[in-house]
């Protein structure tokens, strides 16, 4: 079983959509949780941590199910700029290593 | 500031030769972490230095790879002899030292690596 299993998408919405997706973790003992973000052949960036009572940075809200060991992403207002793959990650306490998902593909068209 | 930087940023040997991967961390930055994507697959960590010092390197994939970081500065990962499946993209990701956490890992723009 993979540590983090996301559906890989595409998600093809037009702009000012609201997506969502989610993601599942295996390591109940996970403790830091994350969405980056990765455009077409660049690094992948933080797009934001997940905290355990939510959390929510512009457009873009994260959320934390503990007890379903999922997280999830919601964007509000797509915007084209959106458009990219969203990494969901985890790491374990005091872990350093990220254990990552194979990714969410979303595209905004105009 | 200046980012992670990796050099190079694409590299395209064949079957047995070898290949040196650096990356720069940012200025400060202890952690350093090496991670690799393969096709189709998702990113995968491979090692990780606190300063010069191995701190974890379970996800090395066997002894054809080498990491190093001397001075506890830049890294570099060697791969000798690379083999087909060693071809993906290497990321080098760095992070503050911070006492018992975890903190923001910064990614470099990372190295395609090609084996033909």
């Amino acid at each position: 079983r993979k540590e983090v299993e996301q559906d890989p998408g595409p998600f093809n919405v037009p702009e000012g959509a609201t997506v969502a997706f989610n993601c599942t973790y295996s390591n109940s003992a996970s403790q830091s949780f994350f969405w980056y973000r990765q455009d077409c052949r660049k690094e992948p960036k933080l797009l934001m941590s997940v905290y355990s009572s939510g959390n929510e940075d512009g457009r873009f809200t994260a959320q934390l199910n503990r007890a379903s060991q999922y997280i999830s992403l919601l964007i509000r207002d797509s915007k084209l700029s959106d458009s990219a793959t969203y990494l969901c990650v985890v790491n374990g306490e005091g872990d350093y290593k990220l254990s990552f998902g194979a990714g969410t593909t979303v595209t905004v068209r105009a | 500031e200046a980012g992670v930087t990796q050099f190079p940023s694409h590299s395209v040997i064949e079957k047995g030769q070898t290949v040196t991967l650096r990356c720069d961390p940012i200025s400060g930055h202890d952690n350093l972490y090496w991670y690799r994507r393969v096709m189709g697959k998702e990113i995968k960590f491979l090692l990780h230095f606190v300063k010069e010092s191995k701190q974890d390197e379970s996800g090395m994939p066997n002894n054809r790879f080498l990491a190093e970081r001397t001075g506890g500065t830049y890294s570099t990962l060697k791969v000798q002899p690379a083999e087909l499946e060693d071809s993906g993209v290497y990321f080098c990701a760095s992070s503050p030292l911070w006492a018992g956490g975890t903190d923001t890992q910064y990614f470099g723009p990372g190295t395609r690596l090609t084996v033909l």
